[in-house]
């Protein structure tokens, strides 16, 4: 089967850094999306990732490696806004996306 | 107007009622989607519209019915739903660059169902 795994919830403090990991196991990969989803909000597009290696876009930054089946989020400097649901999403060998369950991130001040 | 809107937000309803869920995209998208988003599980693709042709129904029950009139517009029609199927449903719009799904999704804020 296909299958999505990332951590259930993590906690971090205002201002540090935070990686939220996510490993695959899918039928094929055609690209790796993060998503970001604030309590009660529709889920929004943070990165997409085809190639290994990483993606910088300000504070977040994506990681990945193919042939280990993994990527991470990295957030940095972080805030209190921050605060929120991260979706893993791959695309698999018939272009559908698998999703992980999410990792709830909640940051204490 | 916002990218995907949902109406309601927020919807009640007996196992013996018919309700429908409306999205509404204003991004010119030609693809359209209806997730079911329960707690700490993943996203759940229930239908894929593309040009107003359904092109994907995951085994989803009949008491799910949806209907794409327009490239715009896509409505979950629902009936006789049991309480299991509580959850958050999500609408969401995609330009495919060339294959299916694999653009970005806008997603619209959900409508959160409660069968009672």
């Amino acid at each position: 089967g296909q299958n999505i795994d990332q951590p259930t919830e993590m906690t971090a403090t205002e201002g540090a850094i935070v990686q939220i990991n996510c490993t695959y196991q899918t039928s094929g990969f055609n690209g790796l999306f993060w998503y970001q989803q604030h309590a009660g909000e529709a889920p929004t597009f943070l990165s997409y990732n085809v190639l290994d290696g990483l993606e910088e876009k300000g504070r977040f930054s994506s990681f990945l490696s193919r042939s280990k089946g993994y990527s991470y989020l990295l957030l940095k400097e972080l805030q209190m806004k921050d605060s929120a649901s991260y979706l893993c999403a791959v695309v698999d060998s018939n272009y559908q996306l698998i999703w992980g369950a999410g990792t709830k991130l909640i940051i204490k001040p | 107007e916002t990218g995907v809107t949902q109406t309601p937000r927020h919807l009640v309803m007996g196992m013996t009622n018919k309700k429908s869920l409306k999205c509404e995209q204003h991004l010119g998208h030609n693809a359209m989607y209806w997730y079911k988003q329960s707690a700490k599980k993943p996203l759940e693709l229930m239908f894929v519209y593309s040009l107003e042709e359904r092109v994907e129904n995951n085994s989803v029950p009949s008491r799910f019915s949806p209907e794409c009139p327009n490239s715009s517009h896509l409505f979950l029609h629902l009936h006789t739903l049991q309480p299991e199927d509580s959850a958050l449903y999500l609408c969401a719009s995609s330009q495919p660059t060339g294959d299916l799904n694999t653009g970005e999704l806008f997603f619209g804020e959900g409508s959160r169902l409660t069968v009672l």
